[in-house]
């Protein structure tokens, strides 16, 4: 079957402006994850959605950051006026964890964000 | 707060080498442990999961273990192939859904 997709592949900004970046996870999978993977460092964690709710919004770097999931499957971050240092691969991840504890997530190719 | 390391930061050796990738944690209390393969512009595969429970998982030419005691994991890879090149990252749970992720491992292999 099909695994996570996401969308733009990579998307090249003006300090200032909005972007959206798109995760389509694994048909079925109620749990969606955002991390951001910073030149030279780790994956940082985002946010999480148990369907269409964020338990926890606490790696959001700022309130420019926000995300959505409608219908229990699509997601968008949203990055508004961005900064150079929102430059970043956006990895988006699912799995069918129904409400607690860890299990394998399955992660999309990412989204490469350049802010000029 | 939980934190990961990966040591080598990169790692080039001759194909056919049998080589170990370390991670460490400074939490003990862990849920599972996680290693994954990220080529680049790719996402991350995950590879082998270890249950807090476990001491050790095997795929392959693959062989994680797990000594949560000492916030130690290794990665064995055994009998190493140019196609293993990639970064190796190692993660954490604490029991949530949340994964703290390590650095990464650059590994090269040449043919």
């Amino acid at each position: 079957g099909a695994g996570v997709s996401q969308s733009p592949s990579n998307k090249v900004t003006e300090k200032g402006k909005d972007v959206e970046l798109r995760c389509d996870p694994i048909s079925g999978h109620t749990a969606l994850y955002w991390y951001r993977q910073s030149l030279g460092q780790g994956l940082e964690f985002l946010i999480y959605f148990q369907g269409n709710s964020a338990p926890d919004k606490s790696g959001l770097p700022s309130d420019r950051f926000s995300a959505e999931r409608t219908g229990g499957s699509v997601s968008t971050l949203t990055i508004q006026r961005t900064q150079q240092e929102d430059s970043a691969v956006y990895l988006c991840a699912s799995n069918s964890l129904a409400g607690g504890g860890t299990d394998t997530q399955y992660f999309g190719p990412g989204t490469r964000l350049t802010v000029l | 707060k939980q934190e990961v390391t990966q040591i080598p930061a990169a790692l080039s050796v001759p194909e056919g080498e049998n080589l170990v990738l370390n991670c460490s944690f400074t939490d003990s209390a862990i849920y599972n442990l996680q290693w994954f393969r990220q080529d680049p512009g790719k996402g991350l595969t995950s590879l082998l999961l270890i249950q807090s429970s476990q001491r050790e998982q095997t795929s392959g030419r693959l062989n994680a273990s797990l000594d949560k005691s000492s916030g130690r994991s290794t990665l064995y890879i055994a009998a190493s192939q140019p196609g293993d090149s990639a970064t190796y990252l190692c993660a954490v749970s604490s029991g949530t859904y949340k994964y703290i992720f390590g650095t990464g491992t650059r590994l090269k292999v040449l043919a």
